[in-house]
């Protein structure tokens, strides 16, 4: 299994309040992906990276930032919590070669905001 | 950007094959056909891609029709632990990243014992 950890794995937390999830990995890969899952709907990007300091948006990025200092860690920040970013959160990392490379997927981040 | 229509749940029974069908008519020529599976409370696992030939691996076969406008991935022999749900999903090797891939809601597979 790709080592990858996210935490924390569950949190609960109110409107308004500051969130950091993060993203550690292992495999030394370049990119590096945070989704949200949602019901009703697929697994929708927000950010990604392909290296060090190097991110960009994905389709649902509004409310989110990222960062990345090191290869190793990839850090979602919701500056002020919304009750909208209730959501399970995915890590993933890829190699390079994007269209032919696997996705490796970290076992998920619960995040509610009451 | 290119879609995928997958049937939103399918039941087998165990240790039977089953095939899991996924319509792309819009699929590009650069576009690569990928499959995941996402078991209960899990994040989702790569299984199988191609681009035109049929590919066999470990975990199952992915049939890809001549026109590529329909896919097609076998398990051989299903198991209980098969029970998830399975995204076909296209990547486009010239888009050079993934923000242009589209995650549908996949098809819930069901094993029976």
């Amino acid at each position: 299994d790709a080592g990858i950890t996210q935490s924390p794995r569950h949190k609960v937390t109110e409107t308004g309040t500051p969130v950091t999830l993060r993203c550690h990995q292992t495999e030394n890969h370049r990119y590096m992906y945070w989704y949200r899952q949602d019901p009703g709907h697929g697994l929708r990007l927000i950010h990604y990276s392909y290296g060090v300091k190097d991110t960009d948006k994905g389709e649902v990025s509004d409310g989110y930032s990222v960062s990345r200092s090191k290869t190793e860690d990839f850090l979602l920040t919701l500056e002020s919590a919304t009750s909208s970013q209730t959501s399970v959160y995915f890590c993933a990392i890829s190699e390079v070669g994007l269209a032919t490379g696997e996705l490796f997927f970290g076992e998920g981040s619960r995040l509610t905001v009451l | 950007d290119a879609k995928t229509t997958q049937p939103n749940s399918m039941e087998s029974n165990e240790e039977e094959p089953v095939h899991l069908p996924c319509n792309h008519s819009t699929i590009s020529g650069t576009d690569y056909i990928h499959w995941y599976r996402q078991l209960p409370s899990q994040g989702p696992e790569y299984v199988i891609h191609g681009l035109t030939s049929n590919v066999n691996n470990r975990m199952a076969s992915l049939a890809i029709a001549e026109d590529r406008k329909s896919s097609t991935l076998i398990l051989h022999r299903a198991t209980l632990r098969d029970a998830a749900v399975y995204y076909c999903i296209l990547r486009d090797v010239e888009a050079g990243n993934n923000r242009k891939l589209i995650w549908g809601l996949g098809t819930s597979l069901a094993v029976n014992p």
